[in-house]
Parts: structure tokens; C-alpha cells; sequence
């Protein structure tokens, strides 16, 4: 099925560990982004890609690592995890033109304990 | 500092009647506006968008209203039903292509 398919779903990290979210997509869209969803924060943009080799901060992007060495996959490393980032965390995708939106991943649930 | 802004938490309607959820933004520069409706445990799925050099947008049921001069968007769902109850976001979209800021989401609760 076409779409943003984000691995792992449920993640428990101990404090310092580090892991990578994968995020892939195969609606060959040039924009792709990670976003972190906390409780009356609504999401906040991490890191975000226009392209292949392309990478920018967002808003949030202290404690987190982004590349793009191609267009379908889009990987969040955490370096170090702290409790902080306990969220869930999305992976989206999109054409330049935004009368088709974002499509959105399932999310990954991520707790560091 | 919280450029795209919903201030109802939450808002609850009866079958039928219509939905109207609210959207302020303070950024001038943003040019492309989303709403994206959100179930537990799923991701967002987008509903509807316009563009800054509109002011009106409907797709079926959802129409989006903008006034650039307020700096406010609204959603509008008529007749509202009952799987509309969803976190409903609003988002907008600045002159860094790619890079959404989203509000903090109302809850919409529509009864039988």
C-alpha cells in the first residue's frame, strides 16, 4: 500500500541509549518531516528535507539527527535519550504542492525511562 | 512563541448541526493554511487546505473560511456526525517550503 510507513510502532529506551526511527515513503514526494506530538503542544516540527540531500532544523531539534541519502527514506537518530523526549513521533511526506497535504505515518511511541 | 494558535481546547455539537472550529496565526509571511484531523493511536489525516490568495475552500461536507486581515481560518463541518469526533489541527505553511507549524488541536465531540 502507498504511504508513510514509520518502524518501529512502541520503543521503551533507557536514558542515554540511542536509536533510529525509520520513516520510508513511496509516493516519491520531494518533502518529507519528523514531528513530535506532546500532550496540549499539538506537533512540533523536528527536522524537515526538500529533497535528497537536504536537511533543516524545525523547532525542535536539540537532542535529535536527521539524513537523507535518498528520496523514499527519511531516518530520526536520537544521540542520547533523555525522559524529554518521550512523545510519539510522526514521519510525513509531500508533494511541493499543498492542495494534497501532508500524508502522515502511523507514529512511533517512543518512552525513555 | 506559538504562531498558529487554537484556543478551544475542545468543542462539542449535536449530530446534524454544524461544526465550527477556529484558527489564528500571527505570521504574516505564511501563504498556505491545512486543517488535518486526528484519531488515537493513528496518524493525522489531512481534510482540506487553501491558499493565502483565497479566501474560501470546500471539499463535501468541509469548507475553510480565511480573512488574512484578522489573521484567522476557520473550518467549517456541515452537517457534523458522529465520526467526525477527532483532535482536529490547524497548520500553516511560511516561506520555508516544507516546513508546517501546527496549532495545539481542539477536540470535536459530535453526539447522536
Amino acid at each position: 500500500n502507498a504511504g508513510v510507513t514509520q518502524t518501529p510502532k512502541f520503543q521503551v529506551l533507557k536514558t542515554g541509549q540511542s536509536m533510529t526511527l525509520q520513516c520510508a515513503q513511496d509516493m516519491n514526494h520531494e518533502y518529507m518531516s519528523w514531528y513530535r506530538q506532546d500532550p496540549g503542544m499539538g506537533l512540533r516540527l523536528i527536522h524537515y528535507s526538500v529533497g535528497a540531500g537536504i536537511t533543516d532544523q524545525g523547532e525542535v531539534p536539540n537532542g535529535y539527527n536527521v539524513s537523507r541519502s535518498t528520496t523514499e527514506d527519511f531516518p530520526l537518530r536520537l544521540l542520547s535519550a533523555a525522559p524529554s523526549q518521550t512523545s510519539v513521533y510522526f514521519c510525513a511526506s509531500s508533494y511541493s504542492d499543498l492542495n494534497y497535504g501532508y500524508t502522515f505515518g502511523s507514529g512511533t511511541r517512543l518512552t525513555v525511562v | 512563541d506559538q504562531q498558529v494558535k487554537q484556543n478551544s481546547p475542545s468543542l462539542s455539537v449535536q449530530e446534524g448541526r454544524i461544526s465550527i472550529l477556529n484558527c489564528d496565526y500571527t505570521n504574516s509571511m505564511f501563504d498556505y493554511f491545512l486543517w488535518y484531523k486526528k484519531y488515537p493511536a493513528e496518524g493525522p489525516t489531512f481534510l482540506i487546505s487553501i491558499s493565502s490568495i483565497k479566501d474560501k475552500n470546500e471539499d463535501g461536507r468541509f469548507t475553510v473560511f480565511l480573512n488574512k486581515s484578522a489573521k484567522h481560518l476557520s473550518l467549517h463541518i456541515v452537517p457534523s456526525q458522529p465520526g467526525d469526533s477527532a483532535v482536529y489541527f490547524c497548520a500553516a505553511r511560511g516561506t520555508s517550503y516544507g516546513k508546517l507549524t501546527f496549532g495545539q488541536g481542539t477536540i470535536l465531540t459530535v453526539h447522536p
